[in-house]
């Protein structure tokens, strides 16, 4: 089946240090969707990307959307405090019918 | 704006013993999902449903059960715990299985001694 995978697994980033996060599919996806898991909390949505080599922007942060629609890559610019937290992706193949999420980023940002 | 709440968010109990969790949406979303959430494996889709009365397996579906007699309601269940079900439970909602942006419940966390 349609497997999800998320390199790093750890990242510590000095604060204002950029930090970037990969997603890998086994499989070809129609969509992507990036979470944001804090400490204790529960998963926010941040974005959803579904064109091949679509790149969409959040302030400081970057989606891409690999040509072949395969990866997809989550890039912050001058990390805060407020970035901690672990960063799921979640891919839809053409055949399944839900998201399968890659088993995240966890990132720390020391001030 | 009440959103997706899930009960109760903290439970232990004894493995043989039969668990439920509860979830609840007030946005008439149509599909509900349940997720299990392990260190290292992020999150793993336990069973989902389309609609009322309408549900199906996950990944890692062995040893729940779950319906959906109302739209808003979309309880889990494990039959007989086991302390590999010990983890975080998150509940989920969306208007299409295929469209938009899932909605996370809070969480509840399931200790199984």
């Amino acid at each position: 089946g349609q497997q999800v995978m998320q390199i790093p697994q750890y990242q510590h980033v000095q604060e204002g240090e950029d930090f970037t996060t990969y997603c890998n599919s086994s499989t070809t996806l129609s969509n992507i969707q990036w979470y944001k898991q804090r400490p204790g909390g529960h998963p926010v949505f941040l974005i959803q990307l579904v064109k091949s080599g679509e790149v969409k922007k959040q302030k400081r942060l970057t989606f891409q959307f690999g040509e072949a629609k395969k990866n997809s890559s989550l890039h912050i610019t001058a990390t805060q405090t407020t970035d901690v937290g672990t960063y799921f992706c979640a891919g839809r193949d053409n055949y399944g019918q839900n998201f399968v999420f890659g088993p995240g980023t966890r990132l720390s940002v020391l001030p | 704006d009440a959103g997706i709440t899930q009960s109760p968010r903290y439970k232990i109990t004894e493995t043989g013993r039969q668990v439920t969790l509860m979830c609840h949406q007030t946005w008439s979303h149509s599909y509900m999902f349940w997720y299990r959430q392990d260190l290292g494996h992020g999150l793993r889709l336990i069973y989902y449903s389309a609609a009322a009365d309408i549900t199906d397996k996950g990944e890692v579906s062995d040893g729940y059960v779950v319906s959906r007699s109302k739209t808003e309601n979309f309880p889990l269940t494990l039959e007989s715990a086991t302390r590999s079900q010990t983890s975080v439970y998150f509940c989920a909602s969306n208007r299409g299985a295929d469209t938009g942006e899932l909605f996370f419940g809070e969480g509840s966390r399931l200790t199984v001694l």
